[in-house]
């Protein structure tokens, strides 16, 4: 059965330093996601994109976050300097093109920012 | 915005049937989705509803009631690996994002 996988599974960084996680979601899916779920706390929507372009994002997205889609295959999240406060699973996700098609989550990046 | 609440925990005898419910407030109902998560673990989709009634998918049902902004998640026959954490999600207006809910986490105890 096809998945979204997520690399690395544990990152570790200092903060102030640039991190990118990395995605590759299920092959024939148009739509993607990440997502990020702070420890003991609820999964919280970061941004969507589609066709190459950001289609919505949260209050938690701000000028430190950026996507990317460098080729076929990954998607990149970037949080250019990192904070305490990103420390979090992040999870990325993706779905098909029908209206009722439900996301499918990868295992998740847990990032600690010391 | 959106206001899901779930109950914080729950536990259950295993064999047993448990319902976990969710209320939602929302303008522009577009669905609502459950999630099962294990600890550490990644979501994973149990359920989707936007038609009022009842879906059912082996030892899991999930309901929905638009006019009330109630749903509820039914499982039959409880192992000891449904201990997890379930989340309900609903999409409204013209998103197709969810908002989760804070999950309920279920103990099933032998």
């Amino acid at each position: 059965e096809p998945e979204v996988t997520q690399t690395p599974s544990h990152q570790v960084t200092q903060m102030g330093q640039e991190v990118i996680l990395r995605c590759v979601p299920i092959s024939n899916h148009l739509y993607f996601y990440w997502y990020r779920q702070i420890l003991g706390q609820k999964v919280e929507f970061l941004v969507s994109f589609y066709n190459n372009e950001i289609s919505e994002k949260s209050e938690i997205f701000d000028d430190q976050f950026s996507v990317e889609r460098p080729d076929g295959s990954n998607f990149t999240l970037k949080i250019r300097s990192t904070k305490l406060e990103d420390s979090a699973m992040y999870f990325c996700a993706s779905r098909g093109s029908g209206r009722q098609e439900t996301q499918y989550f990868g295992p998740g990046t847990r990032l600690l920012v010391l | 915005g959106q206001n899901i609440d779930q109950p914080t925990e729950m536990t259950a005898t295993e064999g047993a049937i448990v319902q976990i419910n969710c209320t939602y407030q929302t303008s522009g109902f577009n669905g609502l989705f459950w999630y099962q998560q294990h600890a550490g673990e990644a979501p994973t989709f149990l359920s989707y509803n936007v038609l009022d009634g009842l879906e059912e998918k082996g030892r899991f049902s999930s309901f929905l009631s638009r006019s009330k902004g109630y749903s509820y998640l039914l499982l039959k026959e409880l192992q000891m690996k449904d201990s997890a954490s379930y989340l309900c999600a609903v999409r409204a207006g013209g998103s197709y994002i969810p908002t989760f809910g804070r999950g309920t986490s279920l103990i099933v105890h032998p």
